[in-house]
């Protein structure tokens, strides 16, 4: 069964202070792995897609990685702004139309 | 202009009513979905669907149903409303292939009374 646990539940940060979000995944082929981030209230917002490891794409102060059992997105610099929900997911092996959703990191930077 | 829109955006309503919430997408895509994100904030697949093909997710019982009038439009009809319902639904359409991102609309707050 497709599994994607994200890391951890939630991460405060002062305004300034690098770190990273985890995304481990286990699903036979992985054909890509997307970043979204989710705002209070809205759908989530498509950052990034993944296909290979060793890969990497960078958006203002977020990078995004990938190696064969997990992603990492790293956050340079934070501002208040970027608090949000950060969601990774992959394509379900079954179905490929169907995306596998982790639970998410509720990222709170404090000015 | 909004790429993927759903009405209403607040809906209230008793158990055991018929209900239905309307998405529409104007990015060209070939396939839409439709998510259920519970009170955890964990979004699960309800269905995914393009003009050739609909994929239900077997644990979705089958007082749900999607309806595509055409390519640009997933609406989804419920009836019989339960109080476990009660969740954020979400429409998110993408081109077709599976390495494709999915792009979302704002969602639909159901509460059942």
């Amino acid at each position: 069964e497709d599994q994607v646990t994200q890391s951890p539940e939630a991460l405060r940060l002062q305004e300034g202070e690098s770190s990273s979000l985890n995304c481990s995944y286990t699903v036979s082929g992985l054909r890509g792995l997307f970043w979204y981030r989710q705002d209070p209230g809205k759908g989530p917002e498509f950052l990034f897609t993944l296909y290979s490891a060793g890969e990497e794409k960078e958006k203002e102060r977020l990078k995004a990685t990938l190696t064969k059992k997990e992603s990492f997105l790293h956050i340079t610099a934070p501002k208040p702004e970027d608090s949000a929900t950060y969601l990774c997911a992959v394509p379900s092996s079954g179905s490929a139309r169907q995306l596998t959703f982790g639970s998410g990191t509720q990222l709170t930077v404090l000015p | 202009d909004t790429a993927v829109s759903q009405t209403p955006k607040y809906l209230v309503t008793q158990m055991g009513n018929d209900k239905s919430i309307k998405c529409e997408q104007n990015l060209g895509h070939d396939t839409m979905y439709w998510y259920k994100q519970d009170s955890k904030k964990f979004l699960k697949i309800m269905f995914s669907y393009n003009n050739k093909e609909l994929i239900i997710n077997e644990t979705v019982p089958n007082r749900f149903s999607p309806k595509s009038p055409d390519k640009a439009h997933l609406n989804l009809h419920i009836n019989s409303l339960e109080l476990g319902d009660s969740a954020v639904y979400f429409c998110a359409s993408s081109r077709q292939g599976s390495n494709q991102p999915q792009h979302f609309g704002d969602g639909t707050r159901l509460s059942i009374l």
